[in-house]
């Protein structure tokens, strides 16, 4: 089993609908990271929580400690917003990351 | 925003010879620096830790005399694989946390290696 587990694993959606990615983790953290990669692979680092919610523009993350469970959500999604997203965390000691949520917006 | 750059962004190379990526914090002293690599559809893994002017600590299973790490000032860190082949092939991406913690990662934009 691993560590991080994210869902869904794709997500199509229309332009302008309301995402929500998934992340849920097995370990003790010490911070939780949402990362972006676009085709071609540069990696953007969106979000780092220790708890509670945090909000850039048209991305909200959230998280919850006691349940061991984060949420990335997308409002108003749009074309540049398809990306793979990945849930990273840190126990301290080590990161562990999801394998990623694949999500296409179409026009 | 603190910057992490990486160069090269891309690299082809003959089987057999040995490859430098460098990573570099570009307005932030890292003290510590890490190399992940992403093989096709698979989630990023950790290779190695790095602390400047010591040691790096690898991952179980990564061998230190193929992926040598050099961590020499508190702005460049540098992967050399040494006599690649073609199953070497894969993306390499480093983060740099600075002194406030090592829960503050920068990313790179990673480094596409295509051994042939």
């Amino acid at each position: 089993k691993n560590e991080v587990e994210q869902s869904p694993q794709n997500l199509t959606a229309q332009e302008g609908e309301f995402i929500t990615i998934n992340c849920s983790y097995s370990v003790g953290i010490s911070a939780l990271h949402w990362l972006q990669q676009h085709p071609g692979g540069g990696i953007v680092s969106l979000f780092m929580l220790s708890s509670g919610k945090k909000k850039h523009g048209r991305l909200i993350a959230t998280i919850n400690i006691q349940e061991k469970h984060s949420s990335l959500h997308i409002t108003a999604s749009h074309p540049r917003d398809s990306a793979v997203y990945i849930c990273a965390v840190n126990t301290g000691n080590q990161f562990y990351f999801g394998t990623g949520t694949s999500l296409t917006v179409i026009p | 925003g603190a910057v992490v750059s990486q160069h090269p962004s891309w690299v082809i190379c003959k089987s057999g010879t040995s490859v430098k990526i460098e990573c570099r914090s570009l307005d932030f002293q890292a003290t510590t620096m890490f190399w992940y690599r992403q093989f096709p559809k698979q989630s990023l893994m950790l290779m190695a830790t790095s602390n400047e002017g010591s040691k790096a600590t690898y991952e179980q299973g990564v061998e230190k005399d193929k992926f040598l790490i050099n961590h020499a000032s508190l702005t460049l860190s540098t992967l050399t694989v040494t006599s690649a082949h073609p199953e070497d092939s894969s993306f390499y991406i480093c983060s740099a946390g600075d002194s406030s913690g090592p829960d503050t990662q920068y990313f790179g934009p990673g480094t596409r290696l295509t051994v042939l």
